[in-house]
């Protein structure tokens, strides 16, 4: 089965700590993404990917940090510098960057939660 | 950040009935427009994608419009299902920044 696997499915982050968020896809999509949703708030970008080696800043990008050393795989830290970091994260993946035919896939999604 | 929203944020509708929403975006450096559907505990999945003036597109009892010049699209379930509750999302690629800009959701609860 194709698809893109987030772990865990909640996670608990103490202060001060860094915590990281797992996103792996088996669909060859070039592209990966980071978003972020917070209660009555669409989808906020943080981080996006479009080859491996290569990632941008999203629209909130502060207290995170991501790597792609693997097509397949886009990891999300989320470090003491984020604040906020309480939300449900969101993965997702494409073909080629999101544009006039390129669907999101998404994954099933992390709930951090600060202790 | 683009300006894309959603309403209503959440309706209720009887099994059988048929009911629309809305998405409004801002107009100018318009691409693409996304329609998913996000239903509980499960990942969001994507229905339309949407680019020329006049597109309408259908899947099943669901079907969209769109129009870009004056920057909305609407989303149409016909005879609503309880299988059809959960949020739709839509989202405004633009050429300004070439990212996806997502509303906060329309919550569709279909009693039986």
């Amino acid at each position: 089965d194709g698809g893109i696997t987030q772990s865990p499915k909640y996670l608990f982050r103490k202060e001060g700590q860094n915590v990281t968020l797992s996103c792996e896809q088996n669909l060859n999509h070039d592209a990966m993404y980071w978003y972020r949703q917070d209660p009555g708030q669409g989808l906020r970008l943080i981080y996006y990917s479009q080859i491996v080696n290569d990632f941008q800043k999203g629209d909130i990008a502060e207290g995170y940090s991501v790597s792609r050393e693997k097509k397949e795989s886009f990891p999300l830290t989320v470090t003491s510098a984020q604040k906020n970091p309480t939300a449900f994260y969101l993965c997702a993946s494409s073909i080629d960057s999101a544009g006039e035919n390129e669907k999101l896939f998404f994954g099933s999604g992390t709930q951090l939660s600060v202790l | 950040i683009l300006n894309v929203e959603q309403s209503p944020q959440s309706l209720h509708v009887q099994e059988g009935d048929s009911t629309n929403f809305t998405c409004s975006f801002p107009s100018s450096n318009f691409y693409a427009l996304h329609w998913y559907r996000w239903e509980t505990a499960k990942s969001p999945e994507a229905l339309f994608v949407m680019t020329l003036n006049g597109d309408e597109k259908k899947k099943g009892r669901i079907s969209a419009t769109l129009n870009t010049k004056e920057g909305y699209s609407y989303l149409y379930i016909k005879g609503s299902q309880p299988e059809d509750s959960a949020t739709y999302l839509c989202a405004q690629f633009s050429s300004n920044d070439y990212k996806l800009s997502f509303g906060a959701g329309t919550t569709v609860t279909v009693r039986a």
